[in-house]
């Protein structure tokens, strides 16, 4: 089956923190993955795609095709990056899936 | 553009009443997305079209779910008979070919 694995729906870390959002991802075509974000009363939105190898808001995410992952890291964590994080899966040339969300919580 | 718009914002309804999403996409964008937002399943994919035409709707519900898109511009998503289970946020999203999706700011539906 195609899906999208987010193994953990509540994160906590420190303020200064390095931040990990884990994504599995089960594909057997070509992937093509990204990272949306949802801060509090805003839209969905894309972070960022693997594709385009960029670092947003400090964050960035690595494909590794061998254990079928596409985590999303921070180094130092920041108040302002709590929100609920969903990792996405592009099917073909448009069908879109997401993962369960993981909701980032930074403590001060 | 004001981006994907989505009406209503809330919808409190009783069981077994019918209920309708609307959504209107970003203008030019050629594939629309339906999801239900839940704690227990996260984002789930109820239906998209491309180019007005349903394209996969595998993860409807079942018969109680219909969509359409009569054009462009314009889709609704419709629950009938509407059950407590149905209660959760529903998000609408437009995209252009391989770009990113755009999300509304999404229907939450609470059915009592």
């Amino acid at each position: 089956a195609q899906r999208v694995t987010q193994p953990e729906k509540l994160l906590s870390v420190f303020k200064g923190a390095p931040v990990e959002l884990k994504c599995n991802y089960s594909y057997s075509g070509s992937p093509e993955l990204f990272w949306y974000v949802q801060y509090s009363r805003q839209r969905l939105q894309l972070l960022l795609r693997h594709i385009s190898r960029e670092s947003i808001k400090g964050f960035t995410a690595d494909l590794n095709k061998g254990e079928t992952s596409f985590h999303l890291k921070k180094p130092f964590a920041q108040e302002e990056d709590s929100a609920m994080y969903y990792c996405a899966l592009r099917l073909g040339a448009q069908k879109l899936v997401f993962g369960q969300g993981t909701r980032l919580t930074i403590n001060p | 553009d004001a981006g994907v718009i989505q009406s209503p914002r809330h919808e409190v309804t009783e069981m077994g009443q019918e209920v309708t999403l609307r959504c209107k996409p970003i203008s030019g964008h050629n594939s629309l997305f339906w999801y239900r937002q839940t704690m227990m399943r996260g984002l789930e994919l109820l239906i998209y079209f491309n180019n007005n035409v349903p394209i996969d709707d595998s993860g409807m519900p079942e018969d109680r779910f219909s969509a359409k898109m009569p054009n462009a511009s314009f889709s609704t998503l419709k629950i009938q008979p509407s059950e407590p289970r149905d209660s959760a946020v529903y998000f609408c999203a437009s995209s252009l070919r391989r770009t990113e999706a755009f999300f509304g700011q999404g229907t939450r539906l609470t059915v009592v």
